[in-house]
Protein backbone atom coordinates (compact mmCIF):
# COMPACT_ATOMS: atom_id res chain seq x y z
CA UNK A 1 0.00 0.00 0.00
CA UNK A 2 1.36 3.49 -0.77
CA UNK A 3 1.62 5.26 2.36
CA UNK A 4 2.94 9.12 3.47
CA UNK A 5 3.45 9.85 6.82
CA UNK A 6 4.32 13.34 8.04
CA UNK A 7 5.82 14.69 11.21
CA UNK A 8 7.88 17.03 13.14
CA UNK A 9 4.88 19.78 13.30
CA UNK A 10 4.28 21.47 16.65
CA UNK A 11 4.14 24.98 18.13
CA UNK A 12 7.08 26.90 17.14
CA UNK A 13 7.30 31.16 18.05
CA UNK A 14 7.54 33.74 15.75
CA UNK A 15 11.10 33.89 14.01
CA UNK A 16 11.73 30.56 14.65
CA UNK A 17 12.13 27.25 12.68
CA UNK A 18 10.96 23.50 12.02
CA UNK A 19 11.56 20.86 10.01
CA UNK A 20 9.02 18.69 8.84
CA UNK A 21 9.45 14.82 7.22
CA UNK A 22 7.49 12.68 5.54
CA UNK A 23 7.69 8.62 5.68
CA UNK A 24 7.23 7.04 1.94
CA UNK A 25 6.68 3.54 1.81
CA UNK A 26 4.69 1.19 -0.98
CA UNK A 27 6.49 2.92 -4.04
CA UNK A 28 9.45 3.21 -5.04
CA UNK A 29 10.39 6.60 -3.55
CA UNK A 30 13.17 7.59 -5.60
CA UNK A 31 11.22 7.39 -9.19
CA UNK A 32 8.57 10.34 -8.18
CA UNK A 33 8.42 13.86 -7.42
CA UNK A 34 7.05 15.10 -4.62
CA UNK A 35 4.90 18.19 -3.02
CA UNK A 36 4.43 20.09 0.17
CA UNK A 37 0.90 20.96 0.25
CA UNK A 38 -0.48 23.08 3.54
CA UNK A 39 -4.12 24.51 4.75
CA UNK A 40 -4.29 27.19 6.93
CA UNK A 41 -6.96 26.55 9.77
CA UNK A 42 -10.59 26.96 7.64
CA UNK A 43 -9.11 27.71 4.42
CA UNK A 44 -8.03 26.04 1.26
CA UNK A 45 -5.26 24.18 -0.21
CA UNK A 46 -2.03 25.99 -0.86
CA UNK A 47 0.79 24.46 -2.99
CA UNK A 48 4.38 24.91 -1.19
CA UNK A 49 7.01 23.72 -2.79
CA UNK A 50 8.17 21.05 -4.93
CA UNK A 51 11.00 18.74 -5.62
CA UNK A 52 11.74 16.35 -8.50
CA UNK A 53 12.72 12.74 -7.85
CA UNK A 54 16.71 13.30 -8.53
CA UNK A 55 16.36 16.82 -6.29
CA UNK A 56 17.50 18.61 -9.59
CA UNK A 57 14.80 20.85 -9.48
CA UNK A 58 13.06 22.39 -7.01
CA UNK A 59 10.49 25.00 -7.00
CA UNK A 60 8.86 27.34 -4.22
CA UNK A 61 5.26 29.20 -3.81
CA UNK A 62 6.30 33.33 -3.66
CA UNK A 63 4.92 33.24 -0.12
CA UNK A 64 7.46 31.09 1.40
CA UNK A 65 10.88 31.27 -0.99
CA UNK A 66 13.96 31.80 0.82
CA UNK A 67 12.59 31.21 4.09
CA UNK A 68 11.07 27.38 3.43
CA UNK A 69 13.86 24.34 1.83
CA UNK A 70 12.75 21.44 0.21
CA UNK A 71 15.27 18.48 0.17
CA UNK A 72 15.09 14.54 0.32
CA UNK A 73 17.00 11.48 0.75
CA UNK A 74 16.22 8.53 -1.46
CA UNK A 75 18.05 5.89 0.64
CA UNK A 76 16.08 6.99 3.46
CA UNK A 77 12.66 7.08 1.44
CA UNK A 78 12.35 10.61 3.34
CA UNK A 79 10.95 14.36 2.04
CA UNK A 80 11.58 17.24 4.00
CA UNK A 81 10.89 20.73 4.60
CA UNK A 82 12.89 22.85 7.00
CA UNK A 83 11.00 26.46 7.68
CA UNK A 84 12.44 29.20 9.23
CA UNK A 85 11.81 32.16 9.65
CA UNK A 86 8.20 31.21 10.55
CA UNK A 87 5.26 33.66 10.57
CA UNK A 88 1.87 33.58 12.19
CA UNK A 89 0.95 33.28 8.36
CA UNK A 90 2.48 29.76 7.93
CA UNK A 91 0.37 28.25 10.63
CA UNK A 92 -1.13 25.27 8.73
CA UNK A 93 -1.59 21.51 7.94
CA UNK A 94 1.16 20.56 5.63
CA UNK A 95 1.05 17.74 3.35
CA UNK A 96 3.13 15.96 1.59
CA UNK A 97 2.11 14.80 -1.85
CA UNK A 98 3.71 11.98 -4.29
CA UNK A 99 3.02 12.69 -8.36
CA UNK A 100 2.21 10.34 -10.61
CA UNK A 101 1.72 6.73 -8.71
CA UNK A 102 -1.42 6.30 -9.94
CA UNK A 103 -1.91 9.65 -12.35
CA UNK A 104 0.99 10.60 -14.19
CA UNK A 105 1.76 14.13 -13.02
CA UNK A 106 -0.46 14.48 -10.74
CA UNK A 107 -0.30 14.73 -6.73
CA UNK A 108 -2.46 11.71 -6.09
CA UNK A 109 -1.14 9.96 -2.75
CA UNK A 110 -1.28 12.58 0.09
CA UNK A 111 -0.21 12.27 3.40
CA UNK A 112 -2.92 12.97 6.19
CA UNK A 113 -0.38 16.28 7.38
CA UNK A 114 1.09 17.59 10.34
CA UNK A 115 0.21 20.93 12.08
CA UNK A 116 2.27 23.71 12.35
CA UNK A 117 1.37 26.44 15.03
CA UNK A 118 3.40 29.80 14.73
CA UNK A 119 2.34 31.19 18.00
CA UNK A 120 3.90 33.60 21.00
CA UNK B 1 0.47 32.57 -8.33
CA UNK B 2 -2.62 33.78 -7.39
CA UNK B 3 -5.90 31.03 -6.28
CA UNK B 4 -8.17 30.21 -8.69
CA UNK B 5 -11.84 31.25 -7.90
CA UNK B 6 -14.41 29.38 -6.56
CA UNK B 7 -17.59 29.77 -5.17
CA UNK B 8 -17.44 29.60 -1.38
CA UNK B 9 -20.42 27.07 -1.27
CA UNK B 10 -23.20 25.20 -3.36
CA UNK B 11 -26.23 23.15 -2.39
CA UNK B 12 -28.63 20.52 -3.40
CA UNK B 13 -30.70 18.00 -3.02
CA UNK B 14 -29.84 14.29 -3.19
CA UNK B 15 -30.56 13.18 -6.52
CA UNK B 16 -30.60 16.56 -8.12
CA UNK B 17 -26.99 17.66 -9.52
CA UNK B 18 -24.42 20.39 -8.88
CA UNK B 19 -22.02 22.33 -10.69
CA UNK B 20 -18.84 24.20 -9.21
CA UNK B 21 -17.11 26.63 -11.59
CA UNK B 22 -13.17 27.01 -11.38
CA UNK B 23 -11.96 30.42 -13.26
CA UNK B 24 -8.35 31.19 -13.75
CA UNK B 25 -6.00 33.12 -16.24
CA UNK B 26 -4.41 31.93 -19.49
CA UNK B 27 -1.59 31.26 -17.41
CA UNK B 28 -3.18 28.21 -15.35
CA UNK B 29 -6.37 26.99 -16.08
CA UNK B 30 -6.77 28.55 -19.65
CA UNK B 31 -2.55 27.38 -20.55
CA UNK B 32 -2.97 23.62 -19.60
CA UNK B 33 -5.49 20.50 -19.92
CA UNK B 34 -3.69 19.79 -16.65
CA UNK B 35 -7.08 20.50 -14.41
CA UNK B 36 -7.78 18.47 -11.46
CA UNK B 37 -10.47 18.34 -8.58
CA UNK B 38 -10.41 17.08 -5.22
CA UNK B 39 -12.80 15.77 -2.68
CA UNK B 40 -11.57 16.68 0.83
CA UNK B 41 -13.77 15.38 3.80
CA UNK B 42 -13.28 17.56 7.50
CA UNK B 43 -10.15 16.26 8.64
CA UNK B 44 -9.37 14.12 5.66
CA UNK B 45 -6.44 14.44 3.01
CA UNK B 46 -7.27 15.61 -0.42
CA UNK B 47 -8.34 12.34 -2.45
CA UNK B 48 -8.06 13.32 -6.47
CA UNK B 49 -11.44 13.11 -8.32
CA UNK B 50 -11.29 14.12 -12.02
CA UNK B 51 -7.67 14.90 -13.50
CA UNK B 52 -6.78 15.97 -17.25
CA UNK B 53 -10.18 18.23 -16.99
CA UNK B 54 -12.34 15.24 -17.27
CA UNK B 55 -10.65 11.95 -16.25
CA UNK B 56 -11.89 9.94 -13.45
CA UNK B 57 -9.23 7.76 -11.66
CA UNK B 58 -10.30 3.78 -11.58
CA UNK B 59 -12.49 3.80 -8.70
CA UNK B 60 -14.21 6.82 -8.44
CA UNK B 61 -17.56 7.31 -9.50
CA UNK B 62 -19.07 8.62 -13.07
CA UNK B 63 -21.16 10.81 -11.18
CA UNK B 64 -18.48 13.17 -10.95
CA UNK B 65 -17.53 14.53 -14.44
CA UNK B 66 -15.55 17.96 -15.40
CA UNK B 67 -15.08 19.99 -18.01
CA UNK B 68 -13.31 23.29 -19.04
CA UNK B 69 -13.96 26.33 -21.91
CA UNK B 70 -11.36 29.06 -21.55
CA UNK B 71 -10.22 29.91 -18.32
CA UNK B 72 -12.83 28.54 -16.54
CA UNK B 73 -13.35 24.46 -15.37
CA UNK B 74 -16.21 22.96 -14.04
CA UNK B 75 -16.93 19.94 -11.99
CA UNK B 76 -20.24 18.76 -11.83
CA UNK B 77 -21.90 16.38 -9.78
CA UNK B 78 -25.04 14.17 -10.79
CA UNK B 79 -27.16 12.48 -8.54
CA UNK B 80 -26.10 13.72 -5.22
CA UNK B 81 -25.69 11.93 -2.46
CA UNK B 82 -25.62 12.05 1.34
CA UNK B 83 -21.63 11.35 1.22
CA UNK B 84 -20.61 14.02 -1.47
CA UNK B 85 -21.24 16.51 1.40
CA UNK B 86 -17.59 17.82 1.45
CA UNK B 87 -15.33 20.79 0.03
CA UNK B 88 -14.19 20.68 -3.43
CA UNK B 89 -10.81 22.17 -4.76
CA UNK B 90 -9.96 22.86 -8.40
CA UNK B 91 -6.31 22.52 -9.39
CA UNK B 92 -4.25 23.69 -12.42
CA UNK B 93 -0.75 23.48 -13.75
CA UNK B 94 0.60 26.81 -13.37
CA UNK B 95 4.29 26.35 -15.59
CA UNK B 96 7.71 25.48 -13.89
CA UNK B 97 6.18 21.84 -12.24
CA UNK B 98 4.45 24.22 -9.77
CA UNK B 99 0.59 24.10 -9.33
CA UNK B 100 -2.54 26.53 -8.01
CA UNK B 101 -5.41 25.41 -6.51
CA UNK B 102 -8.70 27.72 -5.55
CA UNK B 103 -10.02 28.41 -2.73
CA UNK B 104 -12.54 25.58 -2.34
CA UNK B 105 -16.63 24.98 -2.32
CA UNK B 106 -18.24 23.75 0.38
CA UNK B 107 -20.79 20.89 -0.62
CA UNK B 108 -24.16 21.18 0.89
CA UNK B 109 -26.43 18.07 0.27
CA UNK B 110 -29.86 19.02 2.09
Amino acid sequence: EVQLVESGGGLVQPGGSLRLSCAASGFTFSSYNMNWVRQAPGKGLEWVSYISSSSSTIYYADSVKGRFTISRDNAKNSLYLQMNSLRAEDTAVYYCAVEGVVIDYYMDVWGKGTTVTVSS
Amino acid sequence: QSALTQPASVSGSPGQSITISCTGTSSDVGGYNYVSWYQQHPGKAPKLMIYDVSKRPSGVSNRFSGSKSGNTASLTISGLQAEDEADYYCCSYAGSSTWVFGGGTKLTVL
